[in-house]
């Protein structure tokens, strides 16, 4: 089944302790990207890769790193955590970086930092 | 002001009627527009996506309608169900080149029966 899968699902951490949420996707997409959404907010994106080895900020980049190693892997760090980033996190891909492309988005992580 | 704003806000019906949630976008010049469904605690999940030059576009019970002059869209769910009970999300994306998706923040629907 074609699909963007991330874990963990649900994750609860304390200031300062680093952190990865994977993400994968089966669909051999070219371009991932990496959104947050919080209440009244629309989702934001932090970073996105348009292939392997370049990555570039999106509008909410502050506090997080990421790589794209290989294609079908786009991690999300976070060196050191603190409670603004307090959110619900999703991954996205598509074929191919152009817009006009359909973006598929994973099941999402919900990250709580006491 | 974001550029893409939605109404209502949360909206509650009965099981079985119909309802219409708005989208009025400032993004110039759009490549597309697409409406998209958000489960509580899932990832959105596409309805629709219409380009510029379409004025509307159907998907089931779902129905997008564009006015690109008012720059302003509408999705019309036609007699809802319980599990039309979700987030609805409207996107644009700005003309070419631009790799962004911008988001509106959304319209809560809940159907009750």
């Amino acid at each position: 089944e074609a699909q963007v899968t991330q874990n963990p699902r649900y994750l609860i951490t304390v200031t300062g302790k680093k952190l990865t949420v994977t993400c994968s996707q089966n669909m051999n997409h070219e371009y991932m990207s990496w959104y947050r959404q919080d209440p009244g907010l629309g989702l934001r994106q932090i970073y996105y890769s348009m292939n392997v080895e370049v990555t570039d900020k999106g509008d909410v980049p502050e506090g997080y790193k990421v790589s794209r190693k290989e294609k079908r892997n786009f991690p999300l760090i976070l060196e050191s955590p603190s409670p603004n980033q307090t959110s619900l996190y999703f991954c996205a891909s598509r074929l191919q970086p152009s817009e006009t492309y359909e973006q598929y988005f994973g099941p999402g992580t919900r990250l709580t930092v006491t | 002001k974001n550029q893409v704003e939605q109404s209502p806000q949360s909206l509650i019906i009965l099981e079985g009627k119909n309802c219409t949630l708005q989208c009025n976008y400032t993004v110039s010049p759009f490549s597309n527009l697409r409406w998209y469904k958000q489960d509580t605690g899932r990832g959105p999940v596409s309805l629709t996506i219409m380009t510029f030059s379409e004025n509307t576009k159907s998907n089931g019970r779902y129905t997008a309608t564009l006015d690109a002059d008012t720059k302003q869209s509408s999705l019309h769910i036609t007699a809802s169900q319980l599990s039309d009970s979700a987030s609805y999300i409207c996107v644009v994306t700005p003309r070419r080149g631009t790799y962004k998706y911008i988001f509106g923040t959304g319209t809560r629907l809940k159907v009750l029966a």
